[in-house]
């Protein structure tokens, strides 16, 4: 099973800050079938980034995914107010997917 | 647009089985992957599995033994079952569409609380 290790845990950040999350694979994650997700308090989570760097329909272009291999990147150039949450990757490029442990995103 | 609605208990016992139903509506059911993935109370997410409209599966390991999930492509709905629950097993429960296989899950439910206890 890849384990993802997402950092921070936290990030205090003021809004139009540009956020920068971490994702590390345990293993390389074949063919960079990486995901990103916003969740909100009380709701679902919402796919931001699919394939380590294509943004899902819909999404804003402050947000980008990068990397390959073993490390990965979501960065939100600007946050808007609406940007806090918490972030998850996700790998699904082994037979067992799995998820990060999430990176709160929180106002400063 | 694309809804899907989990229903099923939200109260289950140890030892018995947790049995849940996503309904989709605005769209087909074949042609997609339909994931399970859970979250317990303040906690991150857990994958749980997925089906393949034509019927095909894949399973989260550590639950691979207690974990069923079929299709009913005829009404538009898939399904979870989950055997021999402990409190352990006490989330809310998703389910979710995916596109394809080289992309995330895009539209999920609103979730269903289901709590293991006697």
């Amino acid at each position: 099973e890849i384990v993802l290790t997402q950092s921070p845990g936290t990030l205090s950040l003021s809004p139009g800050e540009r956020a920068t999350l971490s994702c590390r694979a345990s293993q390389s994650v074949s063919s960079n079938y990486l995901a990103w997700y916003q969740q909100k308090p009380g709701q679902a989570p919402r796919l931001l980034i699919y394939g380590a760097s294509s943004r899902a329909t819909g999404i804003p272009d402050r947000f980008s995914g990068s990397g390959s291999g073993t490390d990965f990147t979501l960065t939100i150039s600007r946050l808007e107010p609406e940007d806090f949450a918490v972030y998850y990757c996700q790998q699904y490029g082994s037979p067992s997917w799995t998820f990060g442990q999430g990176t709160n995103v929180e106002i400063k | 647009q694309v809804q899907l609605q989990e229903s099923g208990p939200g109260l289950v016992k140890p030892s018995e089985t947790l049995s849940l139903t996503c309904s989709v509506s605005g769209g087909p059911i074949s042609g997609y992957y339909w994931s399970w993935i859970r979250q317990p109370p303040g906690k991150g997410l857990e994958w749980i599995g997925y089906i393949y409209y034509s019927g095909s599966t894949n399973y989260n390991p550590s639950l691979r033994s207690r974990v069923t999930i079929s299709i009913d492509t005829s009404r538009n709905q898939f399904s979870l079952k989950l055997s021999s629950v402990t409190a352990a097993d006490t989330a809310v429960y998703y389910c979710a569409r995916r596109m394809g296989y080289m992309y995330g899950e895009d539209y999920w439910g609103q979730g269903t609380l289901v709590t293991v206890s006697s």
